[in-house]
């Protein structure tokens, strides 16, 4: 069963501060992996997926994620934190295999990410 | 938000009353989906369709039904038989995996900005 673990329901950080959101996975298979921001009152967006290859995987806004099969973990990164970055961040998964739930991704809980100046 | 639209933004019913919820998208996308967001519980699926007059029951189905009838429209009808229906719902749509023709493709889903329903 496909599933998505994020630990933290709360990160805070100080503007200009590295941040991190992490995020832990389980898939039958080998994982597609996607992270999407959601401001209030608003629908997700996306910021970046990892499919294959280079396990640092560069998204919008300056977002990162690095992906680490031994750990099953896909956390999201920052170098400089801003305070407009202040959003509800998920984590989701997909099983890689062929015809696997027709493309269905499954979500964490999500992460509340709060920057102060 | 995309090309998704989701109306209307806020809705108010009463108690044993059926309501649908719209979503278009002109996207040219095949596949659709509908999720529910409760606080803390992040979100999950409802319901989702990989192409026209097809539709797949998600983990929360009970007390809800779709049709999709266009490519561009998968409304979502939350029924009396729905015991908490008060959540946020989001729309989202992707291109879907072009398996039949060998190819793996992977696409991210793209939300519509959510409907609020709200029963009393």
């Amino acid at each position: 069963a496909q599933s998505v673990a994020q630990p933290e329901d709360q990160v805070n950080v100080a503007e200009g501060n590295p941040l991190t959101v992490k995020c832990t996975y389980s898939v039958s298979g080998n994982p597609y992996l996607f992270w999407y921001v959601q401001y209030p009152n608003r629908g997700l967006q996306f910021l970046l997926k990892y499919i294959t290859g280079d396990n640092l995987v560069k998204g919008s806004y300056g977002f990162e994620a690095e992906f680490n099969k031994s750990q099953t973990s896909f956390h999201l990164k920052k170098p400089s934190a801003l305070v407009s970055d202040s959003a509800l961040y998920f984590c989701a998964v997909r099983d890689a295999r062929r015809g696997s739930t027709l493309g269905r991704l499954y979500f964490g809980r999500g992460t509340q990410l709060t920057v102060w100046p | 938000d995309g090309g998704i639209t989701q109306s209307p933004k806020y809705l108010f019913r009463k108690e044993g009353q059926n309501v649908t919820l719209s979503c278009e998208q002109n996207l040219n996308h095949d596949a659709m989906y509908w999720y529910r967001q409760d606080p803390g519980q992040g979100l999950r699926l409802i319901y989702y369709s990989q192409i026209v007059n097809d539709f797949q029951k998600g983990d929360i189905a009970e007390g809800y039904s779709v049709s999709r009838e266009k490519k561009e429209s998968f409304p979502l009808t939350v029924t009396s038989a729905q015991k908490n229906p008060t959540a946020f719902y989001l729309c989202a749509s992707s291109m879907a995996p072009a398996e039949h023709l060998g190819v793996n493709s992977v696409y991210e889903q793209y939300f519509g900005p959510g409907t609020r329903l709200t029963v009393t």
